[in-house]
């Protein structure tokens, strides 16, 4: 079956360390889009990328890397600077960049500092 | 910038009861837009848009008509039911070169048999 897959559903992460949640797809879609979830927010965009090997910062990228070195992934790593990383995170992906395509969604990451 | 607003909820309803959900938008361009559901502890999955005015989009028994007049496209339903339990994401897609996404707060919904 095509589709997103996220792993891990659950990640804990010490203050300090640096994490990757992975975001896989096999639906040969070219956009791939971080989204972080917190109570009452909304969805607030992280990272998207537009094609393989290039990326651009949405509106809440401070703290966060990302990579896209192959069409299918798209990790995503929270690092010690991020100073409230604890949220739900979703990764998705378009066909392309036509604003009348829906994006895809994984099942999400909740991350949880402890 | 543009931007989406939504009702807040909790909205709770009996089964059988119709729903509003209202949601605005502001942009530039000719924005789409999309409503989309969330399941508890779900990803979101797409339930219905609409591409240019006066479009209505339609999923399920859910219904929203792209008002550019009022910038409105609220969700209704004439019958919900508890399965329809969930949270509700009004969204537009920037015209441009993006396909970004902008979203509303979300509505959580409950329905209550």
């Amino acid at each position: 079956d095509g589709g997103i897959t996220q792993s891990p559903k659950y990640l804990f992460r010490k203050e300090g360390q640096n994490v990757t949640l992975s975001c896989e797809q096999n639906l040969n879609h070219d956009a791939m889009y971080w989204y972080r979830q917190d109570p009452g927010q909304g969805l607030r965009l992280i990272y998207y990328s537009q094609i393989v090997n290039d990326f651009q910062k949405g509106d809440i990228a401070e703290g966060y890397s990302v990579s896209r070195e192959k069409k299918e992934s798209f990790p995503l790593t929270v690092t010690s600077a991020q100073k409230n990383p604890t949220a739900f995170y979703l990764c998705a992906s378009s066909i392309g960049n036509s604003r009348n395509t829906e994006a895809f969604f994984g099942q999400g990451t909740r991350l949880t500092v402890v | 910038g543009n931007s989406v607003t939504q009702m807040e909820g909790p909205v709770t309803l009996s089964e059988e009861a119709f729903l509003t959900i209202n949601c605005t938008y502001t942009a530039t361009g000719y924005p789409s837009l999309f409503w989309y559901v969330q399941y508890p502890g779900e990803g979101l999955q797409l339930l219905l848009k609409a591409t240019k005015a006066d479009d209505k989009g339609s999923n399920k028994g859910f219904e929203a008509t792209y008002r550019k007049e009022t910038t409105s496209f609220h969700l209704e339903k004439g019958s919900v039911q508890v399965s329809d339990s969930a949270v509700y994401f009004c969204a537009l897609s920037e015209s441009g070169a993006t396909n970004k996404l902008i979203f509303g707060t979300g509505t959580l919904l409950a329905v209550q048999p």
